[in-house]
This record gives structure tokens, sequence and C-alpha cells, in this order.
């Protein structure tokens, strides 16, 4: 069974640090992993995803890479602002063969504040 | 716009009392989900659909069903809520078997009394 892993659940950072958010999953046979952002009382957006043939993806300040070997992907944010402040969350998306079906497993998300 | 919705935002109700709260998208996707997110568990998968009459438990799924009649459609029920169903919930779709970015509706409010 797929369990993904978010570690550390809460970080403060001044504003201009760069962020780097940690995930692990223990299934490494993938098809791919997303990250989100959630606002307080708000839906998931989504922000990168990149597939399991993948190493790295980027879009603006944000980079994300994929170590499948290691269980481990990270989400890198440059130069961070007050507007970052939320709560980041990835998902790794696993082949469930006896239902064949897809399932998405989530971790329990950091919370990352940018103080101005 | 494309879009995932969720009706009703918020509902308060007691236990017992049938419920459904509905998911449409209007971008044709086959696959479609439902969550449960819950302080200090995360979001959890309760049923997710492959496509039209294809339906599948997530890791979650007592207390609820689901049907898939239309593509658009996923509507999740709760034969007799109860207070541990009491949470926030978020259906989401995608295409390529889930296999593409998921995208989320703005999330059901629950309070079972």
């Amino acid at each position: 069974k797929q369990e993904v892993t978010q570690i550390p659940a809460a970080l403060s950072v001044p504003e201009g640090e760069n962020l780097v958010l940690n995930c692990s999953f223990t299934d490494s046979a993938i098809y791919n992993l997303q990250w989100f952002r959630q606002d307080p009382g708000k839906g998931l957006t989504s922000l990168l995803l990149i597939q399991s043939s993948q190493r790295e993806q980027t879009s603006g300040r944000l980079n994300a890479s994929l170590d499948k070997s290691s269980g481990r992907s990270t989400l890198y944010i440059a130069a961070s602002q007050p507007g970052d402040s939320a709560t980041y969350l990835c998902a790794a998306l696993t082949y469930v063969i006896k239902a064949a079906g897809n399932k998405l497993t989530f971790g329990g998300g950091t919370r990352v504040l940018v103080k101005p | 716009e494309a879009q995932v919705t969720q009706n009703p935002r918020y509902l308060i109700t007691v236990t017992g009392k049938k419920l459904t709260v509905t998911c449409s998208q209007n971008m044709n996707h086959e696959y479609m989900s439902w969550y449960r997110q819950d302080p200090g568990l995360g979001l959890r998968q309760i049923y997710y659909s492959m496509n039209v009459e294809v339906t599948d438990k997530g890791d979650v799924p007592e207390g609820y069903k689901v049907s898939r009649k239309e593509k658009r459609n996923f509507p999740l029920i709760l034969e007799s809520p109860s207070p541990n169903q009491t949470s926030l919930y978020f259906c989401a779709s995608s295409t390529s078997g889930g296999a593409l970015t998921q995208y989320f509706g703005p999330g059901t409010r629950l309070t079972v009394l």
C-alpha cells in the first residue's frame, strides 16, 4: 500500500528565502507525482505534475524534482513571497492491479508561512 | 471555463438523514474521484471512477455510495450519515485514467449532528 509522507508539517521563512519542501513515497511504481497548493478553506490547485519518466518540472519560480529509486520528490520555490503562504501537498498516482484502476495517495501537507 | 462544481458547498444535517453531494465537470474527463479531508489525517480517497459505470473503492469507502451514469456527473451518496462523516469533501476529475493533472472542486463542508 502506497504511503506518502511530507516533512516538516509546518515551515516559516522570511520573505526572499528559497523554500524546499520534501515528499517521500514508499511504492516507487508510480505513474506520476503531483504537487498542489491549498489555501485555507479552499480547494486544491495543481502546481506541477512530474511523470514517472521525468526527473523534474519547472514553472516560473517553482521547480519540482523526482527520484523514483529513492522514493522522493522535492518542490523548490525560489525567492519566496508572502503570497506563497499556503499548504503544499504532494500526491502519488499508483496503478492498482486488483481494481484495474489508478489511485491517488496524498501526503499530509506542509503548511508554509512566508513572513514579510 | 473548465471547472469542477460541487453542491452544496456547506451542509448541516442530522444522523441518519440521507443526503447526496453532487459533482459535475465540464472537461469531458473520464476519471473522477471523491476525497475527504480531516485534520491530522490529510486527504483520503473515498471512491474513484475510471469511466461511466466503472467505479471502485478508495481507502475509506465505508458509509458512502457513488454512481457514474453520465460522464460529467459523479454524485456522492450518504445513505445514513453519522457524526464521524463530518468532514470537508472534495471531488476531482482528470483525463487519461487520472494520469494527467487533477482538477479539484471547491469542496463541501459537511457537518453531521
